[in-house]
């Protein structure tokens, strides 16, 4: 029972354009989203967040968007760049008190 | 400040062998998790530490996997025996405090079975 689902294996975009990367979730009690960031042999890293209490979260060239009634958030990288390809996964947590759950990742390509 | 370190980096066995893992935190994170990653799927949680005390090991397979974290710092993730289907990257997390906050993840270990 995936109760974090990232539908879309990969995705490829060329440089400078939006990428978006999707996510949903069947858990309602999950409130708080994180979006990681993973390179080849490395672990994973934290991106950014939103809680539920917001419907978008900004952080440079990042933005995550969440739609509560649809379970649904989506992660904007504008202008993207090569160095953003990687798998990006995308992890809910009820208030923090519970583990974080994964989805099964998104690979990004950006080509130059 | 220093990441999570985890070692070996890799590690090669035979089915039925066993192995153990290693993890030590960010200095002062109180929580320690241990994930479970296999090619094409996203990390599991396998095992949840808050200081030395398990907090979550719901989806521990107990009856070949064990973990401890001795004094609340370090801690050993061990395997046996081995089956195939254990072939995965196994990821060491801590975190602070709640997990709202983001968990540092380390490089992993990649476990093949053979």
């Amino acid at each position: 029972d995936q109760q974090v689902k990232q539908n879309s294996p990969s995705l490829s975009v060329q440089e400078g354009r939006i990428s978006i990367l999707n996510c949903d979730y069947t858990n309602s009690m999950f409130d708080y989203f994180l979006w990681y960031k993973k390179y080849p042999a490395e672990g994973p890293t934290f991106l950014i967040s939103i809680s539920s209490i917001k419907d978008k979260n900004e952080d440079g060239r990042f933005t995550v968007f969440l739609n509560k009634s649809a379970k649904h958030l989506s992660l904007h990288i504008v202008p993207s760049q090569p160095g953003d390809s990687a798998v990006y996964f995308c992890a809910a947590t009820n208030s923090g008190n519970t583990p974080l759950v994964f989805g099964k990742g998104t690979r990004l390509s950006v080509i130059a | 400040e220093a990441g999570v370190a985890q070692s070996p980096r890799y590690k090669i066995i035979e089915k039925r062998q066993s192995v153990a893992f290693w993890c030590n935190p960010i200095s002062g994170h109180a929580t320690l998790y241990w994930y479970q990653q296999i090619l094409g799927q996203g990390p599991k949680l396998l095992i949840q530490f808050q200081n030395n005390g398990v907090v979550d090991d719901s989806q521990l397979p107990k009856d070949r996997f064990s973990a401890e974290r001795l004094k609340g710092v370090d801690s050993t993730l061990k395997i046996q025996p081995a089956k195939l289907e254990d072939s995965a990257v196994y990821l060491c997390a801590s975190s602070a405090g709640q997990g709202r906050y983001g968990y540092t993840f380390g490089s992993g270990t990649r476990l093949t079975v053979v």
